[in-house]
C-alpha cells in the first residue's frame, strides 16, 4: 500500500482537461510544498513534469500544471493529446524517516 | 545536459548482494548542488525510494531497506553505487538512479533519471 493515494485510472478525450489527485497527510503533502509529479510511458523511465507543487521544469509543456489544497495535490493536463497517455506518479517529501513517499500511480487513457 | 546510466548484473541469486553503479555524465557529482538517488520499481508496480547520497558521502536510506542497503560515491569516477544485501525475489525490480533535489528550498524531486536496469533475483 502506497503512502500517497492516487486514483488507479482516469480517462479523457483529446482536447479535454483531466485532473489527477494525490492525497497524503499533514506529514507530507499537507505539510510541505514539495510535491512532484512524474510521467512514465511503458518501458521508459519516469520523467519529471512538476516539482515543488506547481513548478514546471524547462521543456515541459505548459499544458501540465500542479496545485495543492490541504493534504491533496493535483496534476491537471489541459488540451489532452494522445501522447499524454501514460502512467503518472506523485511524490512528496515527508517529515518521517522515509523522507520521500510515492503514490501508487494513475493510468491515464486518452480515448 | 546531465545523463545517468545504470550498470550491473541483471541476475542475482537469493541471499546474495545486488550491486549496481550509476555513471553520471554532462555534470559533476561534486558540484554540491544536488543529491543523487536510487529508486526501484517492481514489475507492474509503483516506485519505491531507496536512498540519497551527497558528494561528501552523506547518506539517507529508506528505513524499510536500511539494514540491507549501502550507497557510496566515487567522485573521481563521477559515479555512485548501490549495494543491497541478502536479496530475495521481492527485490526483483527495475532499478533507477536519478539526480535529486534535497534542500530547504526545494526537495523530493528526481530529474533526470537513468534508463533503468532490470535486476531479477532467482536461483
Amino acid at each position: 500500500q502506497s503512502a500517497l493515494t492516487q486514483p488507479a485510472s482516469v480517462s479523457g478525450s483529446p482536447g479535454q482537461s483531466i485532473t489527477i489527485s494525490c492525497t497524503g497527510t499533514s506529514s507530507d503533502v499537507g505539510g510541505y510544498n514539495y510535491v512532484s509529479w512524474y510521467q512514465q510511458h511503458p518501458g521508459k523511465a519516469p520523467k519529471l513534469m512538476i516539482y515543488d507543487v506547481s513548478k514546471r521544469p524547462s521543456g515541459v509543456s505548459n499544458r501540465f500544471s500542479g496545485s495543492k489544497s490541504g493534504n491533496t495535490a493535483s496534476l491537471t493536463i489541459s488540451g489532452l493529446q494522445a501522447e499524454d497517455e501514460a502512467d503518472y506518479y506523485c511524490s512528496s517529501y515527508t517529515s518521517s524517516s522515509t523522507l520521500v513517499v510515492f503514490g501508487g500511480g494513475t493510468k491515464l487513457t486518452v480515448l | 545536459q546531465v545523463q545517468l546510466q545504470e550498470s550491473g548484473p541483471g541476475l542475482v541469486k537469493p541471499s546474495q548482494t545486488l550491486s549496481l553503479t550509476c555513471a553520471v555524465s554532462g555534470g559533476s557529482i561534486s558540484s554540491g548542488d544536488y543529491y543523487w538517488s536510487w529508486i526501484r520499481q517492481p514489475p507492474g508496480k509503483g516506485l519505491e525510494w531507496i536512498g540519497y547520497i551527497y558528494y561528501s558521502g552523506s547518506t539517507y536510506y529508506n528505513p524499510s531497506l536500511k539494514s540491507r542497503v549501502t550507497i557510496s560515491v566515487d567522485t573521481s569516477k563521477n559515479q555512485f553505487s548501490l549495494k543491497l544485501s541478502s536479496v530475495t525475489a521481492a527485490d526483483t525490480a527495475v532499478y533507477y538512479c536519478a539526480r535529486a533535489g534535497y534542500s530547504s528550498s526545494s526537495s523530493g524531486w528526481f530529474d533526470p533519471w537513468g534508463q533503468g536496469t532490470l535486476v531479477t533475483v532467482s536461483s
